[in-house]
């Protein structure tokens, strides 16, 4: 049984550049989240969706965004990325939500110079 | 009120010692508690999880203790193993309607062989 995918694994990127992340849940999962994981503030919740729908959204910027699509895949965008955007972001899937328990994905590592 | 605090910081433990790591929380709309385990260059991992209607559940060497009256629960790592040496963080979520875990700020386990 194939996990969750993310996409890509490592990536660069300059100050005021948008970037975008990719995440393939796990076959039959329909509930995504995000997380930003960083040495100061741990594992932050960005947002989670279901069914193409977002239904919470962490304490983040306007600039952070995503969404998911009819095959349950997902999405993160950040624009005008900035220096403290630099993190490991995070995707997990669940069957419904969170009291299912969520399987995370091994991240995306971020680097804004 | 949406913290979970987690203790200690690090800890080191000689092989087939007993590890120990605590967490509260103050929320007491929380009524899911997971456990994830996190090596590094890798997304966080589901250990075990329980729910506030039990005092205690075990999964081979892994056990969770949960005080619902002092909203403190903690995770018990049984004959300590070095391939245990990773980072652990507690969480909580709400059943009803948030779709996000809050997490602890992390346990670095170091266990000596």
């Amino acid at each position: 049984k194939a996990g969750v995918t993310q996409t890509p694994r490592y990536l660069i990127k300059t100050r005021g550049q948008q970037v975008t992340l990719s995440c393939s849940p796990i076959s039959g999962h329909r509930s995504v989240s995000w997380y930003q994981q960083t040495p100061g503030q741990g594992l932050q919740f960005l947002f989670e969706y279901f069914s193409e729908t977002q239904r919470n959204k962490g304490n983040f910027p306007g600039r952070f965004s995503g969404r998911q699509f009819s095959n349950s895949r997902s999405e993160m965008n950040v624009s005008t990325l900035e220096l403290g955007d630099s993190a490991l972001y995070l995707c997990a899937s669940s069957i419904s939500g969170t009291e299912n328990g969520y399987t995370f994905g091994s991240g995306t590592r971020l680097t804004v110079v | 009120q949406q913290q979970v605090k987690q203790s200690p910081q690090s800890l080191i433990v000689q092989k087939g010692g007993i590890s120990i790591i605590n967490c509260a929380y103050e929320n007491t709309a929380f009524d899911y508690f997971p456990w994830y385990q996190q090596f590094p260059g890798k997304g966080p991992a589901l250990l075990i999880a329980i729910r506030p209607d039990v005092s205690e559940k075990k999964e081979g060497r892994f056990t969770i203790s949960f005080n619902k009256s002092a909203k403190q629960f903690s995770l018990h790592i049984m004959d300590s193993q070095p391939g245990d040496s990773a980072t652990y963080f507690c969480a909580a979520s709400e059943a009803s309607g948030t779709y996000k875990y809050i997490f602890g700020t992390g346990t670095r386990l170091k266990v000596l062989a």
